[in-house]
């Protein structure tokens, strides 16, 4: 599609429970980012992707969080056992070259994670 | 360590008048910088960008300059419109990693 997709648009979770998130890129972008905004702050990076290849894993939270992109699925975003910190907007973008100047991130509209 | 930084968080600006928007930037290797707009419950939309080897980039009522020995860049909209009433974030990048500052709220008063 056109746009980015992420489902659900909003989770809510006990704490301790898992919770996944879900992002459909682009038809034809091969990059794919996540980033976590925590109340209306600023985006934090978490993983990119090129295409089912993680590209930059350095702001992921080793323990709790993980992520995949597979072929012919959407990416997916999961946090096991979740923390009430963990509560934010968490934002996927995709983009056909990566970081490159005429190749800006167009984001999708996030999923809202509460976790109580 | 905030590396890119939005010292106003907000700005209020009369309609038809000039709208400018700063941000501050700390990693000299930075060599792309972009700003997004974001509506509530919306994902940010790309605005416009510039690279580090020029100090003006324009589009339409959208301009930004670059000051590199300030490690200052601005984003600049004339005449501002009701409609472009949102946060502004600007971001930057080097090796890969998109960094954002805080966001600065605008609001164009009709």
């Amino acid at each position: 599609g056109e746009e980015v997709a992420q489902t659900p648009k909003h989770l809510v979770r006990g704490e301790g429970q898992k919770a996944k998130l879900y992002c459909a890129p682009i038809k034809g972008h091969s990059y794919v980012f996540w980033y976590q905004q925590v109340l209306k702050n600023e985006f934090k990076f978490l993983i990119s992707f090129q295409n089912e290849n993680v590209f930059d894993e350095t702001g992921m939270p080793k323990e709790r969080f993980s992520a995949k992109c597979l072929p012919n699925s959407p990416c997916s975003l999961e946090i096991q056992a979740t923390k009430l910190e963990d509560s934010a907007v968490y934002f996927c973008a995709s983009s056909p070259k990566g970081y490159a100047l005429n190749s800006p991130l167009h984001f999708g509209n996030g999923t809202r994670l509460t976790v109580t | 360590d905030q590396q890119v930084k939005q010292n106003s968080p907000s700005l209020s600006v009369q309609e038809g008048r000039i709208s400018i928007l700063n941000c501050d930037y700390t990693n000299s290797m930075f060599d792309y910088f972009l700003w997004y707009k974001k509506y509530p419950a919306e994902g940010p939309t790309f605005l416009i960008s510039i690279s580090s080897i020029k100090d003006k980039n324009e589009d339409g009522r959208f301009t930004v300059f670059l000051n590199k020995s300030a490690k200052h860049l601005s984003l600049h909209i004339v005449p501002s419109q009701p409609g472009d009433s949102a946060v502004y974030f600007c971001a930057a990048s080097n090796t890969g990693k998109l960094i954002f500052g805080q966001g600065t709220t605008l609001q164009v008063k009709p």
